[in-house]
């Protein structure tokens, strides 16, 4: 197991279109975040999966996203009609947490999908 | 008011210097306290993770965390040219899978 990766690496796309990202976090980690990062801002929360359930929406993550994670392994964020004010670095992280209520020890992160919206 | 405040720099010292980062918070919640590293164009990678208040060392990284103050620190000894980076302070509470992160400090180490 090479880490959390993301694909792609690079995104440029027209306004107005969807654009879809991949996550594959580390085999055995259940929980799965979305994060987004602007230029000289830290990391911001988007969602959270433990395994296949989404628990946890920011409510930065307008209608225009989605995110799923079928079968609790991979997962795909989707931004429709795309705008400006969403280029940005989107990032994936996975950790490994038993029980729901077991406290977060630090994530993995991958190296991001960096999404340029012209 | 953002719930972690973190000056953004950039720091600029020489080798070998000792490197103090801080962070600010106003939520009490917070039980645990972590610093991740960031360069360019990559994910944050974890360094170090406290629970609570104390100190953690882990090589040439201590980290401290002072909850009466809601103020954490990391100390970086003999620092690197390789340790130029953006630290990014970062914090959650109890059972919490959301972690909120300070806006990091651009850090620069001249050989």
């Amino acid at each position: 197991d090479t880490g959390v990766s993301q694909d792609p690496r690079h995104k440029i796309t027209k306004r107005g279109q969807n654009v879809t990202f991949r996550c594959d976090p580390i085999s055995e980690h259940n929980r799965l975040y979305w994060y987004r990062q602007t230029l000289g801002q830290g990391p911001e929360f988007l969602t959270y999966f433990q395994n296949e359930a989404q628990l946890e929406k920011s409510r930065l993550l307008s209608d225009r996203f989605s995110a799923e994670r079928p079968k609790g392994s991979f997962s795909t964020l989707e931004i429709q009609r795309t705008e400006q004010g969403d280029s940005a670095m989107y990032l994936c992280a996975s950790s490994l947490g038993r029980k729901l209520t077991e406290t977060n020890y630090g994530y993995t992160f991958g190296s991001g999908t960096r999404l340029t919206v012209v | 008011q953002k719930e972690v405040e973190q000056d953004p720099g950039p720091l600029s010292v020489p080798e070998g210097a000792i490197v103090s980062l801080n962070c600010t918070y106003s939520n009490s919640a917070f039980q645990y306290f972590m610093w991740y590293r960031q360069y360019s164009r990559k994910g944050p990678e974890l360094l170090m993770y406290t629970y609570s208040s104390g100190n953690k060392e882990d090589g040439r990284f201590t980290a401290q965390v002072d909850k009466s103050s809601k103020y954490i620190s990391l100390f970086i000894r003999d620092s690197q040219p390789s340790d130029s980076a953006t630290y990014l302070c970062a914090m959650s509470g109890t059972g919490g899978f959301k972690t909120i992160f300070g806006a990091g400090t651009r850090l620069f180490v001249k050989a």
